[in-house]
């Protein structure tokens, strides 16, 4: 089956520094979508992007589908961005989403 | 807001013991997908729902299933629990407005003592 891999596994950031999350996948891709994942276990939708980029505030995400990867940039970091950041990706609509392993961010203030 | 509650948020049981999840997902979510969340892992897939037909499953044993009701609610049942099923349950609606977003619920966790 479809491969998912992030990194880094860890990431620590003073507040207002910016970081890059990647995401890397195994075959073509029907649906790609990043997720923040709240101390609480509540999966919150930042974006859905299987290609092209888009921007939302202070997160940005690029997908390069013929390459197979996913960027997640974040911007002048807050100490609620914390939490883990999920890439997930699925072959077709009626397939079922593949989870990466995530990235556990902690801004610190 | 997805759209998609779960209930109860917290449940304990004992290993042995049955246990019946709940999802509710708003109308435009035919498929309703179930997943499990260990710690320190990322979801792992169940089994999905569309139109009230399961029509995927993960690698989970029979002693996992599930419903999914024409009012777009649905459960995940577990027997006989074992203390690896302690976990977080996530449920997950897609199809609303045409899209394959899929949205998720706050979770169950689960703890088998």
């Amino acid at each position: 089956g479809i491969q998912v891999e992030q990194s880094p596994p860890d990431l620590i950031l003073q507040e207002g520094a910016n970081s890059t999350l990647r995401c890397n996948f195994s075959d073509s891709v029907n649906n790609l979508q990043w997720f923040h994942q709240n101390p609480w276990g509540q999966l919150i939708n930042l974006f859905y992007i299987p290609s092209g980029t888009k921007q939302n505030g202070r997160l940005s995400a690029t997908t390069v589908a013929t390459e197979r990867y996913s960027l997640l940039y974040i911007s002048s970091s807050q100490t609620t961005d914390s939490g883990v950041y999920f890439c997930a990706v699925d072959y077709s609509g009626n397939t079922p989403l593949v989870f990466g392993k995530g990235t556990r961010l902690s801004v610190i203030a | 807001e997805t759209g998609v509650t779960q209930s109860p948020t917290h449940l304990i049981k004992t290993r042995g013991q049955q246990v019946t999840l709940r999802c509710s997902s708003q109308s435009g979510h035919n498929t309703v997908s179930w997943y499990q969340q260990a710690l320190g892992q990322g979801p792992q897939f169940i089994f999905q729902y569309y139109r009230e037909e399961e029509n995927g499953r993960g690698n989970f044993p029979p002693r996992f299933s599930g419903l999914q009701f024409p009012n777009y609610s649905s459960e995940l049942n577990v027997n006989a629990l074992e203390l690896d099923d302690s976990a977080l349950y996530l449920c997950a609606g897609r199809g609303r407005g045409g899209t394959d977003t899929q949205y998720f619920g706050p979770g169950t966790r689960l703890t088998v003592l």
